[in-house]
């Protein structure tokens, strides 16, 4: 079967740095991302890889090893506005999403 | 409109009655995806279009269908409402398939309980 695996749920002080980790296994693999969701809101897009290594974006990188089928997500200077969910999702070789449960980031000041 | 717009943003639903939730696109997106999302379960996919004309079951599409008779508007329609499709359903949209870049974009979710 095809299985994500995220934490449920973390903790981290504003102005730290987090990271968020994602095992996955799919059948097959054609790229990887990364949503953020606040609550009662939609999710939102915010980054992609897939090929092996590190993007990074502004506070946020994305990093890929196909081959242990992980990636992280490392959130720096870690604001209020940063709590939210944040759910990893793999294309399968069907091209289809799927998705992990999410996790929770709870900021505490 | 701008985006992916959805109709009804909440409904309070009997049990048996019949249900559209509406979903619009002004992106000339081709594929467009309905999801429904529960507690401490990840997005799970009911239906999906990857072009006006064609649909497709995704993982869970049991009690639900839609259609796709235009590139723009994707309806899921719930035949006979039963109190475990409770939960906030999202519509989603991406500018192509068959490619490994497929960014979707989501809509703001209609919030279903069904009594």
């Amino acid at each position: 079967g095809q299985n994500i695996d995220q934490p449920t749920e973390m903790t981290a002080t504003e102005g730290a740095i987090v990271q968020i980790n994602c095992t996955y296994q799919t059948s097959g693999f054609n790229g990887l991302f990364w949503y953020q969701q606040h609550a009662g809101e939609a999710p939102t897009f915010l980054s992609y890889n897939v090929l092996d290594g590190l993007e990074e974006k502004g506070r946020f990188s994305s990093f890929l090893s196909r081959s242990k089928g992980y990636s992280y997500l490392l959130l720096k200077e870690l604001q209020m506005k940063d709590s939210a969910s944040y759910l990893c999702a793999v294309t399968d070789s069907n091209y289809q999403l799927i998705w992990g449960a999410g996790t929770k980031l709870i900021i505490k000041p | 409109i701008a985006g992916i717009t959805q109709a009804p943003t909440s409904q309070i639903l009997a049990a048996g009655r019949r249900m559209t939730l509406r979903c619009t696109q002004d992106m000339r997106h081709n594929a467009m995806y309905w999801y429904r999302q529960d507690l401490g379960l990840g997005l799970r996919l009911i239906h999906y279009s990857n072009t006006a004309g064609t649909t497709g079951k995704g993982e869970v599409p049991d009690g639900y269908s839609v259609s796709r008779a235009n590139t723009d508007d994707f309806p899921l329609t719930l035949a006979s409402a039963v109190p475990s499709q409770t939960s906030v359903y999202f519509c989603a949209s991406s500018g192509g398939t068959g490619g490994s870049y497929n960014e979707q974009f989501f809509g703001p979710g209609t919030r279903l309980t069904v009594l």
